[in-house]
């Protein structure tokens, strides 16, 4: 069974630093891997898809990486901003059909502060 | 991108009632996914609508107590039924667009 974790849970910085978000799955046979940003109380907002034949995808200030094979995922965010502060979510996918499932990882609560 | 439009955006509700959740997608998809996020807590599968045919529910929850309608490939609507203070959660919606998946702005539900 897949499993996803992120590290840290929660993160705290000051505006303007550079920020890691890690993601960490157990089965490395992904399809593809997703980052989210969720604010408080609301949906999800797609940032980044990586498919597993990927090592990066780049999106303004943000930059995911994949290692498919050991299971890892990074969500770098560059010069971090107050309107930065969300959970991010990642979520990985096992196979390409219209019906698979997506498994979510845990969280990080980010907070950006000026 | 797709945009899927989800209503009410949040409702408080009277235990013992049921309250139904809608989802419109901008443009035709084979499955429309719905979740539940309980307070502090990631995202949790309910069941997948399918077109045309019966959700398929995930373990541990069932449709007399979620069900689900798909009457076309653009919508979807969840039921929660007789509502209890546990059932206060956050339900998404989702949809699947060249396997990326895109979510509805969810439903804050509290149940008092």
């Amino acid at each position: 069974k897949q499993e996803v974790t992120q590290i840290p849970a929660a993160l705290s910085v000051p505006e303007g630093e550079n920020l890691v978000l890690n993601c960490s799955f157990t089965d490395s046979a992904i399809y593809n891997l997703q980052w989210f940003r969720q604010d408080p109380g609301k949906g999800l907002t797609s940032l980044l898809l990586i498919q597993s034949s990927q090592r990066e995808q780049t999106s303004g200030r943000l930059n995911a990486s994949l290692d498919k094979s050991s299971g890892r995922s990074t969500l770098y965010i560059a010069a971090s901003q107050p309107g930065d502060s969300a959970t991010y979510l990642c979520a990985v996918r096992r196979w390409a059909g219209t019906a698979s499932k997506l498994t979510f990882g845990t969280g990080t609560r980010l907070q950006v502060t000026l | 991108s797709a945009v899927i439009s989800q209503k009410p955006s949040r409702d408080i509700c009277q235990r013992g009632t049921s309250l139904t959740i809608q989802c419109q997608v901008d443009s035709q998809v084979t499955m429309m996914f719905w979740y539940r996020q309980q307070p502090g807590q990631s995202l949790t599968l309910i069941a997948t609508a399918n077109q045309g045919s019966e959700a398929t529910y995930e373990s541990g929850f069932v449709i007399d107590k979620f069900p689900i309608s798909r009457p076309n490939l653009t919508f979807s609507t969840l039921t929660v039924s007789n509502m209890s203070p546990e059932d206060s959660s956050i339900y998404l919606c989702s949809a699947h667009r060249n396997t990326e998946a895109f979510f509805g702005q969810g439903t804050r539900l509290t149940v008092v």
